[in-house]
């Protein structure tokens, strides 16, 4: 079963517009961490948050924000006055503690923010 | 210099060549690892080497092979490929501690692999 899931393949908004990447995860350890990435077109893998199981306090960065619930086993993205830069593809992963590095991505979203 | 770097970015081999990616990262970090991105899958840990210990998925053929001299470089010697190889070969290096839990990883820009 797949740990990490991104059930949004691609998302399309037009600029200005508010949009929430979903992201659900599955674990039996009481003690992970959570990430988002995102990959722009040319290609790396640029870090935007680690959150670890035991905050649960959302986080706001600039137009970025995140909400972690641990009672659905969520961690969503949420891009507030999207930008034509925002386009990208954002992808969600889980690390365990018993597994420190190894890092289960999900096959991320794909974000068109439309000019 | 970025923090991690890759050569080369494309590449392009027949199923009988020999090649190597090769990964340099300039952060001081103890943990590098190679991962494979395919086209709608997720990401696939191939290697980690952690404060000089490799750790490896099972799943990955024997046609991949990694070498890790020292901490802060990394290579995937390449032979006699499928065309089901070609992908994106990131690399990624990390600050790892003895106490468990994972740290933020940083990327490369890739090596786009495409295998004739």
């Amino acid at each position: 079963a797949q740990k990490v899931t991104q059930a949004q393949t691609e998302i399309s908004v037009v600029e200005k517009e508010d949009v929430t990447l979903d992201c659900v995860y599955e674990t039996r350890d009481t003690t992970y961490y959570l990430f988002w990435y995102k990959q722009p077109p040319s290609g790396e893998l640029v870090f935007l948050i680690r959150r670890n199981s035991f905050d649960e306090q959302n986080e706001i960065s600039g137009r970025y924000s995140w909400n972690f619930q641990k009672s659905t086993s969520s961690f969503n993205f949420t891009i507030t006055a999207s930008q034509v830069v925002d386009s990208a593809v954002y992808f969600c992963a889980l690390s365990e503690v018993r597994t420190g590095n190894q890092f289960y991505f999900g096959t991320g979203t794909s974000l068109t923010v439309i000019p | 210099e970025t923090g991690v770097t890759q050569t080369p970015r494309h590449l392009v081999m027949g199923m009988t060549n020999k090649k190597s990616l090769k990964c340099e990262q300039h952060l001081g970090h103890n943990a590098m690892y190679w991962y494979k991105q395919s086209a709608k899958k997720p990401l696939e840990l191939m290697f980690v080497y952690s404060l000089e210990e490799r750790v490896e998925n099972n799943s990955v053929p024997s046609r991949f092979s990694p070498e890790c001299p020292n901490s802060s470089h990394l290579f995937l010697h390449l032979h006699t490929l499928q065309p089901e190889d070609s992908a994106l070969y990131l690399c990624a290096s990390s600050q790892e501690g003895f106490s468990g839990g994972a740290n933020e990883q940083f990327f490369g820009p890739g090596t786009r692999l495409t295998v004739l």
